[in-house]
């Protein structure tokens, strides 16, 4: 089955410990987003790719990076993570990204991290 | 720009019992609406979604929603609530910004036995 999968599930590190996050698509999708969700919210968006074009949310902190070398992979990387980091890390992906019937989001199980 | 509102952070519902979730959506565009569900320590996963083809539309696990212009909603709803539909539910929006969803800040069903 395609799909979105994301490694690990459960993610702990030391406050201020780099620490990446995985994320790939059997899909083929062109676009991969990555998301941060907190207790009880929406998921709130940190960046996309659109094949390799990065795009940033202009509130993403520059502790949050993140690299695409191949169509079927996508990383987050946090430089060094506070406890405000703790979350739940979704990574999501589209066929094109544009308004339309195939403008739907498929979502990977997410990581949740754990900052100590 | 564009917005969702999802009324009632938690619904409780017993088992058997209609399940209405509410949506209002505020849009510049012909909206793309969407509802997904999430269980605990999952990602979110697509119920249904509204692309302007049918103003009712039907999803998985026996949920529908229907789109009223007129109301700008998206509700969404199921006849007889299951346990297995306690959950998280998100309602969500694009089609104003190209790459962008909107999500709303989510409903948690409570299914009572």
């Amino acid at each position: 089955d395609a799909m979105v999968i994301q490694n690990p599930r459960y993610q702990v590190t030391q406050f201020g410990k780099p620490v990446t996050l995985s994320c790939s698509q059997t899909l083929n999708h062109n676009v991969m987003y990555w998301y941060q969700q907190k207790s009880s919210q929406a998921p709130k968006l940190l960046f996309h790719y659109y094949d390799k074009d990065f795009n940033n949310e202009a509130d993403t902190p520059d502790n949050f990076q993140s690299r695409r070398p191949n169509t079927s992979f996508c990383f987050l990387d946090i430089r060094s993570p506070g406890l405000g980091d703790a979350a739940m890390y979704l990574c999501a992906t589209s066929r094109d990204g544009l308004p339309g019937p195939t403008d739907t989001q498929y979502f990977g199980p997410g990581t949740r991290l754990t900052v100590l | 720009a564009q917005s969702v509102t999802q009324l009632g952070s938690h619904v409780s519902v017993s088992e058997g019992a209609l399940v209405l979730l509410r949506c209002n959506y505020s849009s510049s565009v012909p909206p793309y609406l969407f509802w997904y569900v999430q269980y605990p320590n999952q990602g979110l996963q697509l119920l249904l979604k509204y692309t302007s083809a049918a103003t009712l539309v039907k999803g998985i696990n026996g949920f529908e929603a229907e789109f009223k212009k007129s109301e700008t909603s998206f509700h969404l709803t199921k006849p007889s609530a299951h346990m297995s539909d306690a959950a998280e539910y998100f309602c969500a929006v694009s089609g104003g910004g190209g790459f962008k969803t909107i999500f709303g800040a989510g409903t948690r069903l409570f299914v009572k036995a």
